[in-house]
């Protein structure tokens, strides 16, 4: 079946640009997460919904970054005013609360360079 | 607060051998989950094997065993008959099992090369 999805796969910005970056999670997935992974890093967390409710946000560097999932299914990550420090991939992953192994489902990312 | 520390940047194996790669954590939750995640340089994050806190036996999957010690607080991952498609980023990883405490804390971690 279809996995995580994630668009653009690559996106260059210039600094001051906003961006905007989706995520389509496996049909189904009630939780869905954003992660930012900078080079040579883990990645770390940025988010968390469960459905359409934001239940986590204490990972979002500043307020310029933005995330929302109005339907609960398809998320946007926005970051208003791109900063150099902003470059990294973004992962989107998605779980169901019914899999006992709690694992998340982890898409392709995007890769945000701000020149 | 959760911590992991993976202490090998690199690891260079011989095909055929197994490899054990170092994850330790720290956490105030009573009960929680440890992952570890393969990451090519494609990009993409592959889950591989996980180990609930309250889990008596250690976790197997294939080639991919988890040592679990819970009194060290490790969680080390072992690949047996290492292949060289095994080369990658491998990350350990960890949560907690509270309903609404759902994300992951990655640790830095151990970029393995196998060497034919």
């Amino acid at each position: 079946g279809a996995g995580v999805s994630q668009s653009p796969r690559y996106k260059v910005a210039k600094r001051g640009q906003d961006v905007a970056l989706r995520c389509d999670p496996i049909s189904g997935h009630v939780s869905l997460f954003w992660y930012q992974q900078a080079l040579g890093q883990g990645p770390e967390f940025l988010t968390y919904f469960q459905n359409e409710a934001q239940l986590d946000k204490s990972g979002l560097p500043s307020d310029r970054f933005f995330a929302e999932r109005p339907e609960g299914s398809v998320s946007t990550l926005k970051i208003q005013r791109t900063q150099q420090e902003d470059s990294a991939v973004y992962l989107c992953a998605s779980s169901s609360i019914q899999d006992v192994s709690y694992e998340q489902y982890f898409g392709p990312g995007t890769r945000l360079t701000v020149t | 607060a959760q911590k992991i520390t993976q202490t090998q940047p690199g690891m260079f194996v011989q095909e055929k051998e197994a490899v054990t790669l170092d994850c330790t954590y720290d956490t105030s939750d009573p009960s929680y989950g440890l992952f570890w995640y393969k990451q090519p340089s494609s990009g993409e994050m592959i889950f591989l094997i996980y180990q609930g806190s309250y889990d008596q036996q250690n976790a197997t999957e294939g080639r991919y065993s988890l040592n679990f010690q819970k009194a060290r607080k490790s969680a080390n991952l072992v690949i047996s008959a290492s292949q060289l498609g095994d080369s990658a980023m491998y990350f350990c990883a960890m949560r907690g099992l509270k309903v609404g405490n759902e994300k992951l804390t990655f640790g830095t971690g151990t970029r393995l090369t196998i060497i034919p």
